[in-house]
């Protein structure tokens, strides 16, 4: 099966740099998502890595290893419209519909 | 161009009762996936349309929930009867077809059984 862990919680201030983690046992995934979720609000899509490494995207950056069954997402330069709940996801290589398997999701606030 | 559409935003029934929330997908979008979010976790896959076919449905409490998606594009969650355990978000998300990585999520529905 699936199960991916991230912290529960985590604080930053304004302007910091944050990395969110997500450990992951997986028998087999085509890639690491990162969604965003605003309290209230829709989960948007982030990031994605398919291959090992790091992927930036203005302020965001995703990392993957696989060999570590880890991977980060790292958020600079801090805002305060960045609080907001962090979801890791994985899509399973059995089941070719395009399932989503989702972390707990990580809240972050960012404190002035 | 315009989001996944849900409504109701909101709902509030007695257990026992009966409910329905309807999703319109992004145009185009083939893959219509309904998520059930309790309170503190991520979402979880209730069922998967491609089309009007069911691809994946093995999450779905089938003696009380039911969904379609007539026509390919509209579809419609039930909850008959409702449990205490129901309340929650149900989202609605879309892609252009199974298996991209990005999904589109609608602003979902609210729950409550009380």
């Amino acid at each position: 099966g699936q199960s991916l862990e991230q912290p529960s919680e985590v604080t930053a201030v304004e302007g910091a740099i944050v990395q969110i983690n997500c450990t992951y046992q997986t028998s087999g995934f085509y890639g690491l998502s990162w969604y965003q979720q605003h309290d209230g609000g829709a989960p948007t899509f982030l990031s994605y890595n398919a291959l090992d490494g790091l992927e930036e995207t203005g302020r965001f950056s995703s990392f993957l290893s696989r060999s570590d069954s880890y991977g980060y997402l790292l958020l600079q330069e801090l805002q305060m419209k960045d609080s907001a709940s962090y979801f890791c996801a994985v899509r399973p290589v059995y089941n070719q519909g395009g399932k989503l398997i989702f972390g707990q999701g990580t809240e972050l606030s960012v404190k002035p | 161009e315009a989001g996944v559409a849900q409504s109701p935003r909101y709902k509030i029934i007695e257990k026992r009762q009966s409910v329905a929330f309807w999703c319109n997908p992004i145009s185009g979008h083939a893959t219509l996936y309904w998520y059930q979010q309790i309170l503190g976790q991520g979402p979880k896959l209730l069922i998967q349309f491609q089309n009007n076919g069911v691809v994946d449905d093995s999450q779905l409490p089938k003696d009380r929930f039911s969904a379609e998606r007539l026509k390919g594009v509209d579809s419609t969650l039930k909850i008959q009867p409702a449990k205490l355990e129901d309340s929650a978000v149900y989202l609605c998300a879309s892609s252009l077809f199974s298996g991209r990585e990005t999904q589109y999520f609608g602003p979902g529905t609210r729950l409550l059984v009380l």
